[in-house]
C-alpha cells in the first residue's frame, strides 16, 4: 500500500512570490494534516482538512491556506512568503474513526524562501 | 494550555542497552492519546507507538513501549536492546480535544557501537 506522498520534494522561492505544496493521503484516509517544521524546531500545526473541509487551523496567519479536493488529496498554498517561512512541510493523513486514529506522515517539502 | 514537554535534547546509549525517552504533557482534557515519532535525517516522521488515555495497560510495539504514568502526566519511551539505526530525533506528541497533534521539542537520541 502506497503511503502518503508529498510534490515537490524542494521548493526554491523568493521572498514575495507564493508556494504551493501538494500531498496525496494513504488510500482510504480522508483527513489530512500539515504541518511547519522550522529548522531544529519541533512540528507546528498548521491545518486540518476532513471530506472536504477546513475543520482547525492553527496559529499562523491568513496568507497560509489550503484545500481538499474531492480524491481527498490536497494543497497547501503559502503567499506573500517571508524568509521565516522556510521549513520542512509536513503532510499526514488519517482515518478518522475509533482507535488511535494515527496520523501517517509524508517525507515533506522542504521549502527554502531567498 | 495544552502542551509537551522532553527536557532531554540529546541522549546517547550503547548499541544493544535500553534507553528511556522523557515525556511530559499537560491537559484539562480526560481524553486524549500520545504518540510517539521516530525521524530520522531523512526528515519522515515515522509512527511508533500509541497510549490511549483510558487505555489500563502500557502500549508495546516490539522494541518499544511506553511507560504511561497518569497520575505523573508522563508517558517516555523505552526501547530496548537499542540499534544503530535507531539514531534519530523522537518526538513525543499529544492528540487533543480538536484531534491535532501537539508536539514536543524532541530528543536526539545517538547510538554508539
Amino acid at each position: 500500500e502506497a503511503g502518503v506522498t508529498q510534490s515537490p520534494t524542494h521548493l526554491i522561492k523568493t521572498r514575495g512570490q507564493q508556494a504551493t505544496l501538494r500531498c496525496s493521503p494513504i488510500s482510504g484516509h480522508t483527513s489530512v494534516y500539515w504541518y511547519q517544521q522550522a529548522l531544529g524546531l519541533g512540528l507546528q500545526f498548521l491545518l486540518w482538512y476532513d471530506e472536504g473541509e477546513e475543520r482547525n487551523r492553527g496559529n499562523f496567519p491568513p496568507r497560509f491556506s489550503g484545500r481538499q479536493f474531492p480524491n481527498y488529496s490536497s494543497e497547501l498554498n503559502v503567499n506573500a512568503l517571508e524568509l521565516e517561512d522556510s521549513a520542512l512541510y509536513l503532510c499526514a493523513s488519517s482515518f478518522m474513526g475509533q482507535g488511535a486514529n494515527e496520523q501517517y506522515f509524508g517525507p515533506g517539502t522542504r521549502l527554502t524562501v531567498t | 494550555a495544552q502542551k509537551i514537554t522532553q527536557t532531554q535534547p540529546g541522549m546517547f546509549v550503547q548499541e544493544k542497552e535500553a534507553v528511556t525517552l522523557d515525556c511530559t504533557y499537560d491537559t484539562s482534557d480526560p481524553s486524549y492519546g500520545l504518540f510517539w515519532y521516530k525521524q530520522p535525517s531523512s526528515g519522515e516522521m515515522i509512527f511508533l507507538i500509541y497510549q490511549g488515555s483510558y487505555d489500563q495497560q502500557n502500549a508495546t510495539e516490539g522494541r518499544y513501549s511506553l511507560n504511561f504514568q497518569k497520575a505523573r502526566k508522563s508517558a517516555n519511551l523505552v526501547i530496548s536492546a537499542s540499534q544503530l539505526g535507531d539514531s534519530a530525533m523522537y518526538f513525543c506528541a499529544m492528540r487533543d480535544s480538536t484531534d491535532k497533534l501537539i508536539f514536543g521539542t524532541g530528543t536526539r537520541l545517538q547510538v554508539f557501537p
